[in-house]
């Protein structure tokens, strides 16, 4: 079976644009997080979306926004990009209604790498 | 605000040799889980610690959970080259709004 997939690999972005980042969980999966990770740190915690609803939420801006689609995949939107937004944004499925958080493991995809200059 | 803190941040061993590596976390969670990560690459879940006394055991890898203590051990028993990663401990909170918090990260390097 397939795992989590993310698109695109690796984006490069002026600051002030705008990105979307995309993720398809496995395949029955129907929870889907998305977390932030600078380079040297552990991951941050972003979204946790479920059956198309926001279930979690970490410490970021509004210019971080994310949707979950009927087909259970998701996008991460980021707007007016700044410097510090650069880093590998993971996507991580599990297959039951609160993802993670009741024990289930969460299965994380190969990431997307945003450069900001 | 809740903190997850690991030590050792960085961790050099010979191989053959015994090590611990320590998580606290400074709020009430009663699930923790084990992460690693190699460079470049996206994190592989290792353990999933959902108890107070938990103890789950993969090859030489070991992971414990103390929730009184808000500490979780990861201990490795004769490391081997193949261990070399950096392996996170992550807490989740579900009392309210869910949230997920990530450890330091512990860069673990085993010299053959």
């Amino acid at each position: 079976d397939a795992g989590v997939t993310q698109s695109p690999t690796h984006l490069i972005k002026t600051r002030g644009q705008h990105v979307t980042l995309r993720c398809s969980p496995i395949s029955g999966h129907k929870s889907v997080s998305w977390y932030q990770q600078v380079l040297g740190q552990g991951p941050q915690f972003i979204f946790q979306y479920y059956e198309k609803e926001e279930r979690g939420r970490g410490n970021f801006p509004d210019r971080f926004s994310a949707r979950q689609f009927p087909n259970y995949s998701s996008e991460l939107n980021v707007n007016a990009l700044l410097l510090g937004d650069s880093a590998l944004y993971l996507c991580a499925s599990s297959p039951n209604r609160a993802g993670g958080f009741l024990g289930n493991e969460q299965y994380f995809g190969p990431g997307t790498r945003l450069t900001v200059t | 605000e809740l903190k997850v803190e690991q030590n050792p941040l960085f961790l050099s061993m010979q191989e053959g040799k015994n090590y611990t590596i320590y998580c606290n976390y400074s709020t009430t969670s009663d699930r923790l889980y084990w992460y690693r990560q190699d460079p470049g690459k996206s994190l592989e879940s290792l353990f999933v610690l959902l108890s107070n006394g938990a103890v789950k055991q993969e090859g030489r890898l070991m992971a414990s959970l103390d929730t009184k203590a808000r500490l979780s051990t990861l201990h490795i028993t004769a490391a081997v080259h193949d261990l070399s990663a950096t392996y996170f401990c992550a807490v989740a909170i579900t009392s309210g709004t869910y949230k997920y918090i990530f450890g330091t990260g512990t860069r673990l390097k085993v010299l053959a």
